[in-house]
């Protein structure tokens, strides 16, 4: 099943916070987080792989409850650059014992204002 | 490392016609992945192949998509006929591992069928 990411779409100015929310109804191996530029191709920021894990790099940083089956992508502070579609695609089991492939929301418009 | 490379950027045909996508994934990547995005489904994993052999097509929507993986090096998708609704853009990604490993997509073959 599609993951479920909220919000939709988010308008920020310049060096506000936002959080972008993912969530699972099926067990998770793993999360995974991206950006995409209109009119290119998805580009990896960072994949959560345990529970309670949080992970990050320059003002973007994520946290994954295993437990709950969620996953949250946390900008501080954010730049012109940031603006595009952010992507949470989950990896979960299937039947064969093994991981499906990753599953993507439907993702969430992010635009920085100046 | 030149990342994954997809062959043509832009296809532009007509209804019932044969499209062949290509796809060079990065050396030394085990997993070769093919997803489609459109505005309404979003970003769809059609089928992926371990070491060459399809894995999961689970997500091939129609008899008309076919996917090969010939060697390490090079996969296609077919669509064969073609019709309006497969308008989309085709994704390849690669990775060096299932699950927890980074996926590397494409640019991407922006795909118009009239």
């Amino acid at each position: 099943q599609q993951p479920v990411q909220s919000p939709q779409a988010v308008i920020l100015r310049e060096g506000e916070d936002a959080v972008i929310n993912c969530s699972s109804s099926k067990a998770l191996y793993s999360v995974h987080w991206y950006r995409q530029k209109h009119g290119e191709a998805p580009v990896f920021l960072m994949i959560l792989l345990k529970g309670g894990e949080q992970k990050g790099h320059d003002k973007i940083s994520a946290s994954f409850n295993e437990k709950k089956q969620q996953s949250s992508l946390y900008l501080t502070a954010s730049q012109l650059s940031y603006s595009g579609t952010y992507f949470c695609g989950t990896e979960g089991g299937y039947s064969g014992g093994g991981a499906d492939g990753l599953t993507f929301g439907k993702g969430t418009h992010l635009i920085i204002q100046p | 490392d030149a990342g994954v490379i997809q062959s043509p950027r832009h296809e532009v045909t007509e209804m019932g016609q044969e499209v062949t996508l290509r796809c060079k994934p990065i050396s030394g990547h085990d997993y070769l992945f093919w997803y489609r995005q459109t505005m309404m489904r979003g970003l769809e994993l059609l089928i992926y192949f371990n070491n060459n052999v399809p894995i999961d097509d689970s997500g091939m929507p129609e008899d008309r998509f076919s996917a090969k993986m010939p060697n390490a090096s090079f996969s296609t998708l077919k669509i064969q006929p073609s019709e309006p609704r497969d308008s989309a853009v085709y994704f390849c990604a690669s990775s060096l591992g299932l699950p927890q490993e980074t996926q590397y997509f494409g640019p991407g073959t922006r795909l118009l069928v009239l």
